[in-house]
């Protein structure tokens, strides 16, 4: 039983350029979610979907989009990569109560 | 707005103790209250899940306790290991959230001495 597997898991990218990270559940569960984790600032929402087709504005979605065309895998996008989106990145699904979590993506931008 | 709170921000200990970590929360409207555990460069792993309604929620060596009107939780780790060294987080799901959205404390980050 694969959760929640995020691909890639380490990247690191120079100033400007584009990449999408990949989130993909195989539990069925309509709610998804992606997080940065930064030192001393703790998990913040991105950006978030409630089921396949929709997508919807966390804490902080600037510099990042999402799609959702499938229901099992939730995309995330930077168009034009900044030093200050360098974080480690974590997609959730949640159906109900407990939310499972990947292992993660740890971008560096330069 | 939610906010959620960690004390102490670091711990260390020797191993055998018994320990409490604190989360507390400005908001008593929540759906529940989880635990995860992170090691380092790791994902996070569930540990235990409160529902609003719950008080207490066990497993193994841990212990979760919620008291939704005081906004606090505690995790207690009875006769700490090593293998319990990890950054521990709790996480909030506000009611008003709507969207079963998680706000998440910034972590105690425990050291258990051999």
């Amino acid at each position: 039983n694969a959760g929640v597997t995020q691909t890639p898991k380490f990247r690191v990218l120079k100033t400007g350029q584009s990449m999408t990270l990949l989130c993909a559940q195989d539990m069925n569960h309509e709610y998804m979610y992606w997080y940065r984790q930064d030192p001393g600032m703790g998990l913040r929402l991105i950006h978030y979907s409630v089921g396949e087709g929709t997508t919807a504005k966390g804490e902080v979605p600037d510099g990042y989009n999402v799609s959702r065309l499938k229901k099992q895998n939730f995309l995330l996008g930077l168009e034009s990569a900044a030093p200050s989106q360098t974080s480690v990145y974590f997609c959730a699904s949640r159906q109900g109560a407990e939310a499972f979590f990947g292992q993660g993506t740890r971008l560096t931008v330069v | 707005k939610q906010e959620v709170t960690q004390i102490p921000a670091a711990l260390s200990v020797p191993e055998g103790e018994n320990l409490v970590l604190n989360c507390s929360f400005t908001d008593s409207a929540i759906y529940n209250l989880q635990w995860f555990r992170q090691d380092p460069g790791k994902g996070l792993t569930s540990l235990l899940l409160i529902q609003s309604s719950q008080r207490e929620q066990t497993s193994g060596r841990l212990n979760a306790s919620l008291d939704k009107s005081s906004g606090r939780s505690t995790l207690y780790i009875a006769a700490s290991q090593p293998g319990d060294s990890a950054t521990y987080l709790c996480a909030v799901t506000p009611i008003t959230s709507g969207t079963y959205k998680y706000i998440f404390g910034t972590g105690t980050r425990l050291k258990v001495l051999a």
